[in-house]
């Protein structure tokens, strides 16, 4: 049963153009949710997080946005650069617990 | 600075063969976490330690893994005999403990391949 979901396993963006990534998860007791990004022969790389208690967290040209409710949340990237091109994976996190549970990754095409 | 250190990079071997991954996590970490990705399960998480203690191991999948942590700057994972299922990326990660927002940060991974 997978708690995290990233239902598009590949997104292609134009050079410029807003990326947005999507991402569901099904375990309510999660209250904490980090996008990495992986390049190629790399580990992941960690690159936003977003607490419960916001529904928005900004870093440069990274925004998350959590929806509680719908129990979902999206990374936009604005502007997009070839640079982005990667797989992006969200992670979500319940309480004190230090497990994270990752999605099966989206696979970010940035066309120059 | 560096990040977590990981070796060896790729690793070839035949069923039936020890093998052994090691890890340095970044200094001053005091969680270090061993994940597996594969194209069937994603990434999952094996094993994690925190101050060199063994907190869940419910990952791991089998007797034939085994994961050591002797000191706060080396850890390994062994998987003895080895099988082609076997075959994934590993990664180890490490932490401080700082809920609740805390980040886990990787190293690049040893690309095991069992023949």
């Amino acid at each position: 049963d997978q708690q995290v979901k990233q239902n598009s396993p590949s997104l292609s963006v134009q050079e410029g153009r807003i990326s947005i990534l999507n991402c569901d998860y099904t375990n309510s007791m999660f209250d904490y949710f980090l996008w990495y990004k992986k390049y190629p022969a790399e580990g992941p790389t960690f690159l936003i997080s977003i607490s419960s208690i916001k529904d928005k967290n900004e870093d440069g040209r990274f925004t998350v946005f959590l929806n509680k409710s719908a129990k979902h949340l999206s990374l936009h990237i604005v502007p997009s650069q070839p640079g982005d091109s990667a797989v992006y994976f969200c992670a979500a996190r319940a309480g004190s617990a230090r497990q994270l549970t990752f999605g099966s990754g989206t696979q970010l095409t940035v066309l120059p | 600075d560096a990040g977590v250190i990981q070796s060896p990079r790729h690793e070839v071997t035949e069923m039936g063969q020890e093998v052994t991954l090691r890890c340095k996590p970044i200094s001053g970490h005091n969680s270090l976490f061993w994940y597996r990705q594969t194209m069937m399960r994603g990434l999952e998480l094996l094993i994690y330690f925190n101050n060199n203690v063994p907190i869940d191991d419910s990952g791991m999948p089998e007797d034939r893994f085994s994961a050591k942590m002797p000191n706060a700057s080396f850890s390994t994972l062994k998987i003895q005999p080895s099988e082609p299922r076997d075959s994934a990326v590993y990664f180890c990660a490490s932490s401080v403990r700082r809920p609740p927002n805390e980040t886990q940060y990787f190293g690049p991974g040893t690309r095991l391949l069992v023949l």
